[in-house]
């Protein structure tokens, strides 16, 4: 079974411009989660979706938003990219908020976002 | 912000040895999961215990759980050089299902 995949890899921007970042969930699970993990910030929690709806927001700018899509992957837009954005972007995907069970998140490869 | 903090913050072992790492959280939890990530990649899931539960095993693993305390530890025995990354707690709490992340312990096992 194939797990969470994320692309790209890595994307290198300059500041001020937009960044599109794309998770696809591990198959049936509707929930997906964005982390960032910038240096010596450590990872914080961005973004929950949960069957087409934003469910909870951490504690960012409204630069940071996304989307899931009806086949449930999802997409992270980061807009006037600053330099600080420069991170490892995680997405996680778990079943979704009414499977009633203690939820594990299993996690993508990441995306390296690197602002010039 | 994080919530929690991890020690030690990095441990070097000889191959063979067991090793413990600490998590301490601040607010109650519904369930406790612990990472490994491997040179800035992705996170793998290790184990999950939840708070009604004290103890838990998983191969190599064993991990704890004091509520009391709010703390958790994660034992690996019987370490292997494979086991060299950074490992990292993290809960999650009422209906938001983020996790928050400990602060992580790089862990170094030499061969």
């Amino acid at each position: 079974e194939a797990g969470v995949t994320q692309s790209p890899t890595h994307l290198i921007k300059t500041r001020g411009q937009q960044a599109t970042l794309r998770c696809s969930p591990i198959s049936g699970h509707t929930s997906v989660y964005w982390y960032q993990q910038a240096l010596g910030l450590g990872l914080q929690f961005l973004l929950w979706y949960d069957e087409g709806e934003e469910r909870n927001r951490g504690n960012f700018p409204p630069r940071f938003s996304g989307r899931q899509f009806p086949n449930y992957s999802s997409e992270l837009n980061v807009n006037a990219l600053e330099l600080e954005d420069s991170a490892l972007y995680l997405c996680a995907s778990s079943l979704g908020r009414t499977s009633g069970v203690a939820d594990t998140q299993y996690f993508g490869p990441g995306t390296r976002l690197t602002v010039l | 912000s994080q919530q929690g903090e991890e020690d030690p913050q990095a441990l070097s072992i000889q191959e063979g040895e067991n090793a413990t790492m600490n998590c301490s959280y601040k607010t109650s939890i519904n369930n406790l999961q612990w990472y490994r990530q491997n040179s800035g990649r992705g996170l793998v899931h290790l184990i999950l215990i939840r708070s009604n539960e004290r103890e838990k095993h998983s191969g190599r693993l064993r991990v704890t759980l004091d509520t009391s305390k709010k703390s958790s530890s994660l034992l690996i025995t019987a370490s292997r050089a494979a086991d060299t990354a950074s490992y990292f707690c993290a809960t999650s709490g009422g209906a938001t299902n983020k996790l928050i992340f400990g602060t992580g312990t790089l862990l170094a096992v030499q061969p």
